[in-house]
């Protein structure tokens, strides 16, 4: 069964700041690796989705990267914002599975 | 895009009531939807498949007797909380999966979630 695991769990960065955010995984059978945001009592915000052929997707000031072999994901966050302040999910599911979620890292962006 | 609609958004209930949560994708056809729970600063963890047209299937430690599943139709699935209780209180989240043309089978597309509180 698939296990997420993210750290750090919570981030204080000021603005302007690029950051990286950590995503490890322990089924290398990953079949997608997806990133959302959700903010304080909200849903989730689909951010980037990398499918098993792919090592990385980019959104704008967002880039996520995917290493099967390693169990790895990161999320780079270029010039952070003060409205980036959120929840950051990662979550991954192998073949035809449902997503099993991290607990996320919760990010502070200080004006 | 595809959305997910939940209602309601959120519910405030006495002990002891039920409470149904509604679950919809409104441009899309979806099989398959998902139930989700979420406690305060944890992460979401999945309670239970639904299949249009059959039983859902629950996660271990899930009682499916307390949260019945309904998935009546390819854009309607229902979560009722059956007696609730105090600990039931969280925040409920339903995805779909669509299985159209888009290439992307196995996106899952979420709600906004339901917020629960048992008094």
């Amino acid at each position: 069964k698939q296990e997420v695991t993210q750290i750090p769990a919570a981030l204080s960065v000021p603005e302007g700041e690029n950051l990286v955010l950590n995503c490890s995984f322990t089924d290398s059978a990953i079949y997608n690796l997806q990133w959302f945001r959700q903010d304080p009592g909200k849903g989730l915000t689909s951010l980037l989705l990398i499918q098993s052929s792919q090592r990385e997707q980019t959104s704008g000031r967002l880039n996520a990267s995917l290493d099967k072999s390693s169990g790895r994901s990161t999320l780079y966050i270029a010039a952070s914002q003060p409205g980036d302040s959120a929840t950051y999910l990662c979550a991954g599911n192998s073949g035809y599975s449902t997503l099993t979620f991290g607990k996320g890292t919760m990010l502070l962006v200080s004006p | 895009g595809a959305v997910v609609s939940q209602h309601p958004s959120w519910v405030i209930c006495k002990s002891g009531t039920s409470v149904k949560i509604e679950c919809r994708s409104l441009d899309f056809q979806a099989t398959t939807m998902f139930w989700y729970r979420q406690f305060p600063k944890q992460s979401l963890m999945l309670m239970a498949t639904s299949n249009e047209g059959s039983k859902a299937t629950y996660e271990q430690g899930v009682e499916k007797d307390k949260f019945l599943i309904n998935h009546a139709s390819l854009t309607l699935s229902t979560l009722t909380v059956t007696s609730a209780h105090p600990e039931d209180s969280s925040f409920y989240i339903c995805s779909a999966r669509d299985l159209g043309a888009s290439g992307r089978w196995d996106t899952q597309y979420f709600g906004p979630g339901t917020r629960l509180t048992v008094l």
